[in-house]
């Protein structure tokens, strides 16, 4: 069964604006990770966060995590066309637990 | 960083014939792979965990021996559709892991149709 949910389940911006996606999350977790999906294509690790962090950067993503809240949020600055894909986030309880992936977001980023 | 590929990247089978997909770590030796199923504008699902030497562990609800897992070596894990039906097309994406589990390196994925 899935654990992550994220919102919104699509997302459309304008270029060079930020993108902000949620996910929530029901049971504890070791750690959250967040993926990015281009069409008919493999998954591209972005980022890891883990249970006793509360805010990650790299590059142009930030991602945050409230452990009271089950949630997390990835935001991308100064998005860019290429940055058009699906995310996922996706958690695991244990250190080698296996991962298990929300839905998605879509997000298009219009030039 | 950690490459993993999978061969072949598409396939079309008629109903009834089986199908082998390759997942190999070409950078890194991979002590567990892992075996997903995407459908189309969906979540990936966990079908199993294979480790190099061991007998795959499978997922509640995916049959064992309509997808059968091989890992022989510490480089390449194989999963056969075998007598495969329409409803078994879909995208399979495999993933591996080095020593510690924290990140997975996904391959780009196999995309079935079964006529």
């Amino acid at each position: 069964s899935q654990q992550g949910e994220e919102d919104p389940q699509a997302l459309s911006i304008q270029e060079g604006e930020n993108a902000t996606m949620n996910c929530s999350y029901k049971t504890s977790i070791n750690n959250l990770q967040w993926y990015r999906q281009n069409s008919g294509r493999g998954l591209v690790h972005l980022i890891l966060i883990r249970s006793n962090e509360r805010e990650k950067h790299s590059g142009r993503l930030r991602v945050t995590l409230d452990t009271s809240k089950k949630s997390s949020s990835l935001l991308i600055t100064a998005s860019r066309a290429a940055d058009t894909a699906s995310y996922f986030c996706a958690t695991k309880a244990g250190a080698n637990s296996k991962l298990t992936f929300g839905k998605g977001i879509t997000l298009s980023v219009r030039p | 960083g950690a490459v993993v590929s999978q061969h072949p990247s598409w396939v079309i089978c008629k109903s009834g014939t089986s199908v082998k997909i390759e997942c190999r770590s070409l950078d890194f030796q991979a002590t567990t792979m892992f075996w997903y199923r995407q459908f189309p504008k969906q979540s990936l699902m966990l079908m199993a965990t294979s480790n190099e030497g061991s007998k795959a562990t499978y997922e509640q609800g995916v049959e064992k021996d309509k997808f059968l897992i091989n890992h022989a070596s510490l480089t390449l894990s194989t999963l056969t559709v075998t007598s495969a039906h329409p409803e078994d097309s879909s995208f399979y994406i495999c993933s591996a892991v080095g020593g510690g589990w924290d990140t997975q390196y996904f391959g780009p994925g196999t995309r079935l149709t079964v006529l």
